[in-house]
C-alpha cells in the first residue's frame, strides 16, 4: 500500500534554532517528493520538489534531503524564526498526475 | 494575481441539503483538484481535471460531483450532504503534472 509517514507528528522548538523533519515513504513507482508549508488557516505553500536523482534541494533557509535508495527524505530548517510556525507536509508522487500521496504532516511551534 | 480563489470561505449545511463549491484560478493552469484534508490525514484527493471540459474521480469521489466548463473555473457539488462530508475543502491548480500545485486558502465546511 501506498504510505507516507511523518514524524514527528508535532515539535516544539525557540527561535534560531534548527531542527529537523522526516518523511518515510512505501510509494512505488515513485515520481518525485514535495514539501509544502501550511499555515493555520491557509491553502498549501510549495516549498520543494526533487526527482529521483536529486538528493538535495535549498529554499532559503529549507533544505530538503532525499534519499530515494531507503525511501526516506528530510527537510532541515535552519535559525527559525516565528513565521516558520506552520505544518510541512510531504507528498510523494507516483506515476500519474492523480496520484499524489500527502503525509498527515508535521506541526511546527516555533516560541521566542 | 489573485490565484486560487475558493468561495465560500465557510459554510454550515443540514443533512440532506445540497451546495456548490467555486474554485477560480487566473493563472491560465491546465490541472485543477479537489482535495478534501481532515484532523490527522493527509489531503485526499475527491476530483480533478486535467483541462476544459474533462473530470476524473480521485480518491474519495463519492457523494460529490464536479463540473469545470471554463478553464478558470472548477465547481464541486454536494449531492445530498452527510455528516461524514464535514472537512476543509481545498482546490489546487498546477501548469501540469510535474509542477507545483497552487492552493486556495480552503473552504471550511459543517454539516449538521
Amino acid at each position: 500500500k501506498n504510505q507516507v509517514e511523518q514524524s514527528p507528528q508535532s515539535l516544539i522548538i525557540l527561535e534560531g534554532k534548527n531542527c529537523t523533519l522526516q518523511c518515510n515513504y512505501t510509494v512505488s513507482p515513485f515520481s518525485n517528493l514535495r514539501w509544502y508549508k501550511q499555515d493555520t488557516g491557509r491553502g498549501p505553500v510549495s516549498l520543494t520538489i526533487m526527482t529521483f536523482s536529486e538528493n538535495t534541494k535549498s529554499n532559503g533557509r529549507y533544505t530538503a534531503t532525499l534519499d530515494a535508495d531507503t525511501k526516506q527524505s528530510s527537510l532541515h530548517i535552519t535559525a527559525s524564526q516565528l513565521s516558520d510556525s506552520a505544518s510541512y507536509i510531504c507528498v510523494v508522487t507516483s506515476g500519474g498526475y492523480n496520484k499524489l500521496i500527502f503525509g498527515a504532516g508535521t506541526r511546527l511551534a516555533v516560541h521566542p | 494575481n489573485a490565484g486560487v480563489t475558493q468561495t465560500p470561505k465557510f459554510r454550515v449545511l443540514k443533512t440532506g441539503q445540497s451546495m456548490t463549491l467555486l474554485c477560480a484560478q487566473d493563472m491560465n493552469h491546465e490541472y485543477m483538484y479537489w482535495y478534501r484534508q481532515d484532523p490527522g490525514m493527509g489531503l485526499r484527493l475527491i476530483h480533478y481535471s486535467v483541462g476544459e471540459g474533462t473530470t476524473a474521480k480521485g480518491e474519495v469521489p463519492d457523494g460529490y460531483n464536479v463540473s469545470r466548463l471554463k478553464k478558470q473555473n472548477f465547481l464541486l457539488g454536494l449531492e445530498s450532504a452527510a455528516p461524514s462530508q464535514t472537512s476543509v475543502y481545498f482546490c489546487a491548480s498546477s501548469y501540469n503534472r510535474n509542477q507545483p500545485q497552487h492552493f486556495g486558502d480552503g473552504t471550511r465546511l459543517s454539516i449538521l
